[in-house]
């Protein structure tokens, strides 16, 4: 199947500061991404859809100011999580569609988020 | 927009029987209906997929049926091994559109010998 990389797989941040997290399709292009929060013991939540070359598409709840999501090529996108509080502390994972019409979605590996 | 409910949120089996998640959805739009498994602090793996247009899939000991008149869907899972044991997620979306997942809350297996 069709390959997604995420990185970093773990990181530790102070409180306030921003994080940048990287979604890949390595053997695929991918107009379209998904970004995914996942908090212990829970399900998977989409947060928004980040499309190339335009705005990402943001779930209600989700602050489009402090998690932005920027999708500059049809291989990458990026979640920046701004000032960073332990709540925004979690498991984010991204995904990818290969083909326009399949359904099937191919998930990053995930990464930790730990807010100190 | 679409709600996917998903029980047991746990199930212990023995090794050797069969295991069955359920899940129902509320969009009748939705037509693809995939089973992921997720190991612990790892990323979804798919394991089967259903389509709409069919009301059963096999592959191997995993089979996932459909009814779309009651808008349901279930996984099967037989001869149920150690490995086995993980979380696995329902989920539903309307493929063809740029797929947006909903997914169920999880079912925690735990196979025992």
């Amino acid at each position: 199947g069709a390959v997604v990389s995420q990185h970093p797989s773990r990181v530790i941040c102070k409180s306030g500061t921003s994080v940048k997290i990287e979604c890949r399709s390595l053997d695929f292009q991918a107009t379209t991404m998904f970004w995914y929060r996942q908090f212990p013991k829970q399900s998977l939540m989409l947060m928004a859809t980040s499309n190339e070359g335009s705005k990402a598409t943001y779930e209600q709840g989700v602050e489009k100011d402090k998690f932005l999501i920027n999708h500059a090529s049809l291989t990458l996108s990026t979640l920046t999580v701004t000032s960073a509080h332990p709540e925004d502390s979690s498991f984010y994972i991204c995904s990818a569609q290969q083909g326009s019409n399949t359904g099937e979605l191919f998930f990053g590996e995930g990464s930790r988020l730990t807010v100190l | 927009g679409e709600n996917v409910e998903q029980h047991p949120s746990t199930l212990s089996v023995q090794e050797g029987d069969s295991a069955v998640i359920k899940c129902t959805y509320s969009d009748s739009a939705s037509n693809y209906f995939p089973w992921y498994k997720q190991e612990l602090g790892k990323r979804p793996q798919l394991i089967i997929d259903i389509r709409s247009n069919v009301g059963e899939k096999k592959d191997q000991r995993i089979a996932v049926t459909l009814n779309k008149t009651a808008k349901h869907f279930s996984l099967h899972i037989t001869e149920t091994q150690p490995e086995d044991s993980a979380v696995y997620f329902c989920a539903a979306s309307i493929a063809g559109t740029a797929s947006k997942l909903t997914f169920g809350t999880g079912t925690r297996l735990q196979v025992t010998l």
